[in-house]
Parts: structure tokens; sequence; C-alpha cells
């Protein structure tokens, strides 16, 4: 049975502050990572695909850890906007749906 | 400036109704899917299609079916909608290929049956 776990949350960090949440993943053969951003009763949107390397964009820190089987997201400089939920996606195969797997995401609250 | 729509974006309906949620792409994406999502849940996948004639059904039982009669739209219908059936539905595609580059998602329709 494909997993994706994620620590739930919520995650309260103060406006300013660095946060960072990770997601194990059981299949090892998993192909490709992503984290995506959901809103409060909006649909979820590309944050970041995760590449071997690890990536950055601007706030953003994405790596990955396949001897550990885990993605981790970093965010730095906290704004009151990064308030969401982070889904963690794996991919573990091909360019179909029937490979991916959500995690049920992070819910991060930013505080003033 | 949206690629991907869905309507109705809220809808409550009667036990027993007929629906068809609309899921339409500008994008030309052969790759289409279908989620749904409870409050504070996961997504799962209920129906996709890989291109014009082409679903299949996904991970999580569903009484809902699906068709693909044109490239750009993607409707999924409840004969007989329930209670059991409220839910958000997530409507996506992605890139036509091997490598999945990420979904694009449509706004979702929230269905509340009454």
């Amino acid at each position: 049975r494909k997993e994706v776990e994620q620590d739930p949350g919520p995650f309260n960090v103060p406006e300013g502050a660095t946060v960072a949440f990770n997601c194990t993943y059981s299949n090892s053969a998993s192909q490709s990572f992503f984290w995506y951003r959901q809103d409060c009763r909006k649909e979820p949107k590309l944050l970041m695909s995760v590449y071997s390397s690890g990536n950055e964009d601007g706030r953003f820190t994405a790596q990955l850890n396949r001897a550990s089987q885990y993605i981790s997201l970093l965010i730095r400089d906290s704004k009151l906007s990064d308030s969401a939920t982070y889904l963690c996606v794996v991919n573990e195969g091909g360019g179909g749906a029937d490979g991916l797997t959500f995690g049920k995401g992070t819910h991060l609250i930013i505080q003033p | 400036e949206a690629d991907i729509y869905q309507t109705p974006r809220y809808l409550v309906i009667g036990t027993g109704k007929k629906i068809t949620l609309e899921c339409s792409q500008t994008m030309g994406h052969d790759k289409m899917y279908w989620y749904q999502q409870d409050p504070g849940m996961e997504l799962h996948l209920i129906h996709y299609s890989y291109g014009v004639n082409s679903t299949e059904k996904g991970d999580l039982s569903s009484e809902s079916t699906v068709s693909r009669i044109r490239t750009e739209h993607f409707p999924l219908t409840l004969e007989s909608a329930r209670p059991s059936h409220t839910s958000q539905y997530l409507c996506a595609s992605s890139e036509p290929g091997d490598t999945f580059y990420g979904y694009t998602f449509g706004s979702g329709t929230r269905l509340t049956v009454v």
C-alpha cells in the first residue's frame, strides 16, 4: 500500500521565523516529488518540484533524502500569507495519476 | 486567467437527483483527473483519462461516472446523489508524456447533498 505521511500540525509559528516540515514515503521506487500549497476551501497549487539535488525558490527550499525516504520543505522569514496547508505529493512512476499519492497535508499558521 | 474551469463552484442538491459536474481545460492536455477531498483530508483519485474515449477508475471507489468525448472536456456524473457524496470535487489536468510535471487544478466544486 502506497503511503505518504505528513505531520498534520497545526504548526503555529511567529511571523519572520523559519519553519520546516517533512514528508515520508514508503515506496523506495518513487520517482518524483512535489510540494503543493492549499488555502482553505481552495484548490491545491504547485509550490515546488523537488529535485534530488534540492532546490530553492526565494524563501522556500525543498530537499529530498532518498536514503531515508523523506522530502522536506523549509520556509524562511515566514509571512502571514504563508498560512496554508502544504501537501506532499509522491509520484511512483510514469506520467499518470495512478502513480501519485497525496499526503494529508501539514497545516501552517503564521501568527503576527 | 484559469486554464481549467469547473462549474458549478457550489451545489446544494436533494437526495436522488442526477447531477453533472463540469470540467474544461484550454491547455490541450491529454491527461485529466477527478479527485475527491473531504475537509482536512487527503485527495483521493476517483477517475482519470489519458485521452479521448479513455477513462479509468481511480483508487477510491466512487458511484460517479465520467466521459471524455472531447480533449478539453471531462464531466463527472452522479446518477442518484446521496448525502455520502457530500464533498469537494477537484478536476485537474497534466501535460502529455511519461514525465509528470505536476497538475493544474480547477477551483473545485463543493457539493452538498441534503
